[in-house]
């Protein structure tokens, strides 16, 4: 079945600092690869996605590309703030028609200033 | 814009008591879904539902119960709450049943723990 692993945390960062946050699957198929983010108090929301490989999503500074090769989907950026302090989820979709997303376990960064 | 909306936030339940964990939508979205997360464990998927009138088992379904009468509301009922119920359970809603690209709105979560 399909599987996510992440990296475990917590993780505490410097403001300013680089960020890698490791994630790789098992998928049969070409799934579809996202990262969601939980702020303090707030629900998941989608932080980027990338549908095929070699594809890179990027938002808010953040970027991560799907290699389909070590079947992994870090997360980077290049300078994190307090404001990015929040829970981290990779997740895949196994693909169209697909009801379900199998989520990682979560990575907690703490950005201190 | 309200989202998706889960009430209660944090609950507090007797073995052998039943409750229903409330999820509305106001995005018109025709697949909402339940998941549970509990610590060192990932989201996973309980309940979900294509459209109203539909709805089918997920991951770890035993215990609950769904129903989707209307497109905005999809409530999740505990039976006979056991304390391996004990997590938190978060609310999804999307455009379509496909989660290949579809973003999926999440709700607050609601924390409940079963004594």
């Amino acid at each position: 079945g399909n599987s996510v692993t992440q990296m475990e945390g917590p993780v505490t960062l410097s403001e300013e600092a680089f960020l890698t946050i490791n994630c790789t699957y098992t998928a049969t198929g070409y799934p579809s690869l996202f990262w969601y983010v939980q702020y303090p108090g707030e629900g998941l929301q989608l932080l980027l996605k990338a549908t095929k490989a070699d594809d890179k999503g990027s938002n808010k500074g953040f970027e991560a590309t799907y290699r389909k090769e070590t079947t992994s989907f870090h997360l980077e950026k290049g300078s994190v703030q307090v404001s990015d302090s929040a829970v981290y989820f990779c997740a895949l979709s196994s693909g169209a028609g697909s009801y379900q997303l199998t989520f990682g376990k979560g990575t907690k960064l703490s950005v201190i200033p | 814009n309200a989202g998706v909306t889960q009430t209660p936030k944090f609950q507090v339940l007797k073995t052998g008591q039943s409750m229903t964990l409330q999820c509305a939508q106001d995005m018109n979205h025709e697949y909402m879904s339940w998941y549970r997360q509990d610590p060192g464990m990932g989201l996973r998927l309980i309940h979900y539902s294509v459209g109203a009138g539909i709805t089918d088992q997920g991951e770890v379904p035993n215990g609950y119960n769904v129903s989707r009468s209307t497109t905005e509301d999809f409530p999740l009922r505990l039976l006979s709450a056991a304390p391996s119920q004990t997590s938190v359970y978060f609310c999804a809603s999307s455009l379509d049943y496909s989660t290949v690209n579809t973003e999926a709105f999440f709700g607050q979560g609601t924390r409940l723990t079963v004594v």
